[in-house]
Formats: structure tokens, sequence, C-alpha cells
């Protein structure tokens, strides 16, 4: 089952703050997040593991509430480069084999 | 080196030929990925190679035919597609595949396929 993220796009000025929501139906042991700019491959961000923990990239945090099933991404303070689409990832059983399955994607756009 | 190689960048091909993407990595890792992506899309897992046999084969059309020769490089094979098979095919890498508690994917910049 695919995560659920919310918003589907945000704007904002350089500068400004926002927050990524990824939601699933399903229990949760493990979110991942990845940026993808334009024209480019994904890029690693972070995982977060069961447990509440947070981790942070550069101005990136992320918690994870495995409770609510669902984790958030913090993006403060935002600049140009954080301009993109992220995507949330959560590992979902099927056949006997884990796969990553990523949700519809946010696509970010910091202006200056 | 951190890097996942794809060729070739760009892709136009008939629906009549047969072609082949590949891609490389010497990081060591023993899990290799097919996605697809679609413009605007999230990229969707095609296959999954661990330790060089196929583990994950997601219902993929026979007309995509995956092949992985050793722990570095994985190929996949085209023949006869069609226009809707036209994507951005990434293919990606991992150290251990398997369990996704504390595993991270390493994708190559794509290959933009055209079918007409």
């Amino acid at each position: 089952q695919q995560p659920v993220q919310s918003p589907q796009a945000v704007i904002l000025r350089e500068g400004e703050d926002a927050v990524i929501n990824c939601s699933s139906s399903k229990a949760l042991y493990s979110v991942h997040w990845y940026r993808q700019k334009h024209g480019e491959a994904p890029v690693f961000l972070m995982i977060l593991l069961k447990g509440g923990e947070q981790k942070g990239h550069e101005k990136i945090s992320a918690s994870f509430n495995e409770k609510k099933q669902q984790s958030s991404l913090y993006l403060t303070a935002s600049q140009l480069s954080y301009s993109g689409t992220y995507f949330c990832g959560t590992a979902l059983t099927q056949g006997g084999s884990e796969k990553l399955v990523f949700g519809k994607g946010t696509k970010l756009t910091v202006n200056p | 080196d951190t890097e996942v190689t794809q060729t070739p960048k760009h892709l136009v091909m008939g629906m009549t030929n047969k072609k082949s993407l590949k891609c490389e990595q010497h990081m060591g890792h023993r899990a290799m990925y097919w996605y697809k992506q679609k413009a605007k899309k999230p990229p969707e897992l095609m296959f999954v190679y661990s330790y060089e046999k196929l583990s994950i084969n997601e219902s993929v059309p026979s007309r995509f035919s995956p092949e992985c020769p050793n722990s570095s490089l994985l190929n996949l094979h085209l023949h006869a597609l069609q226009p809707e098979d036209s994507a951005l095919y990434l293919c990606a890498s991992s150290p251990m595949g398997g369990s996704w508690t504390n595993e991270k994917l390493f994708f190559g910049s794509g290959t933009q396929l055209s079918v007409l």
C-alpha cells in the first residue's frame, strides 16, 4: 500500500519553513525520505526507525511516530537548493519479499 | 566511488527494435534494482536482484528482460516495446537488500527512453 504524502506541492520564499507529511494505513517500522531535483536521480536524505527518533540532514529534520503511522519532514530556513520533489518510502511485504514503496511525492519550490 | 552509472542517458527506439540499458556500481553493493518513473510520478519498482539472483519481479511484461551478469552490473534488455513504455528508467543499488529497516538506495541518473 502506497504511503500518502501531503501537501502535493509547496511554494516558499527563501528562508521560510515547510513541513511535509507522510502517512500509512499499515504498521510502519521505518520511513525513508528522498529528494529528486528536476532531471536528476533521487537522492537519499534519511531513514527514520521505530522509536520516534528524529534525524537531520543539513537544516532538514524529520520525525517518525509509529503509533500514528506517520512521519513528518521539516525544512527550516529553506534554501534555493531545497527545491525538488520529496518522496517518502515505506517497506511493504508482499509474497515473502520486502520492497520499498514510494509516496506520490511533494513538489517543493523555493523562490528567491 | 559512490556512483551508480547508467548508459545511455537517452534512448529513442522503435517498437520493433531491441536495445539494452546498462547499469554499473563499484560500491560492493549486493542488491540492484530497476525502477520505472513516469513524469511527475514516483519511481515504481520493476525488478530486484539480490546477490545476483532475481528476487523480485513486479509482474513486469516479458518485453522487459533483466540480467545481472555479476554483482557490479545490471542490464535491462528491451524488445518490442510500446509507446506507453516511454519513461525514465532508473537503476539503483543498496548494500545488502532484503530488510528495509536500515537500507538506503543509491540511484543512477537514469536513461530517458522514448518509444516511437
